[in-house]
């Protein structure tokens, strides 16, 4: 591995079904997080996490939950998905706690789901 | 809350001339700004940063301007090649290690 993979590459999905999207990293970066890309709305944070172990919500965490319970990890579920979270989503890591971080993100090739 | 606007039509240069992207932003400067290339069906890649009390960045081809009294920063890159074609993504830092605030990206198109 090397940088940050994310599984599967792409999912169609029956509404009301849950869905785990993956997430891992090789970089031993402390810092992750999920976005969901939208078509004119740009990159939104849905849930992060700063070290293994804690998680926080991002600007549209509804409808989905995370764990972090290593460092290389970052899962993200939906736990019934709904047409509307129909998206690209991306996986990205930082290594926020180096002295010198500005937080540049390393991001995952994504996952497009679609929601029927 | 915080809005960040980049030039939503895509913009189309010929190759060897210099493309400007835009980010400008409303309410108060980040601490730093980011930009990001994103190429289609791939997640986005840091390109570079520029700190609030640089003026100016530079980087081989790529140079960035950020100015904090029109809230905006420049995003520049010269001698274009079609393999600049992209999207080219801003993004906004509060703090150090803060988390990012993205535009919604500009296409950028380089014909030969």
């Amino acid at each position: 591995i090397a940088g940050i993979t994310q599984a599967p590459t792409s999912q169609i999905l029956a509404a009301g079904r849950r869905m785990t999207l993956r997430c891992t990293q090789d970089m031993r970066h402390n810092a992750m997080y999920w976005y969901r890309q939208d078509l004119g709305l740009g990159l939104r944070l849905i849930h992060y996490s700063n070290t293994a172990g804690t998680t926080g919500k991002g600007e549209v965490p509804d409808g989905y939950s995370v764990s972090r319970a290593n460092t290389d990890d970052f899962p993200l579920t939906l736990a019934s998905a709904v047409p509307s979270q129909t998206s690209v989503y991306f996986c990205a890591s930082s290594d926020s706690f180096r002295r010198s971080s500005y937080n540049e993100q390393f991001f995952g090739p994504g996952t497009r789901l679609t929601v029927l | 809350s915080q809005k960040i606007e980049q030039n939503s039509e895509a913009l189309n240069i010929q190759e060897g001339k210099t493309a400007t992207l835009t980010c400008n932003y409303t309410n108060y400067s980040p601490a730093y700004l980011q930009w990001y290339r994103q190429d289609p069906g791939r997640g986005p890649v840091f390109l570079l940063l520029i700190r609030e009390n640089e003026k100016e960045k530079r980087k081989e081809r790529l140079k960035v301007t950020f100015d904090t009294t029109l809230k905006q920063s420049l995003f520049h890159i010269t001698a274009s090649q079609p393999a600049d074609s992209a999207t080219y993504l801003c993004a906004l830092v509060y703090n150090q290690g803060g988390k990012l605030i993205f535009g919604q990206g500009t296409e950028l198109s380089v014909k030969p």
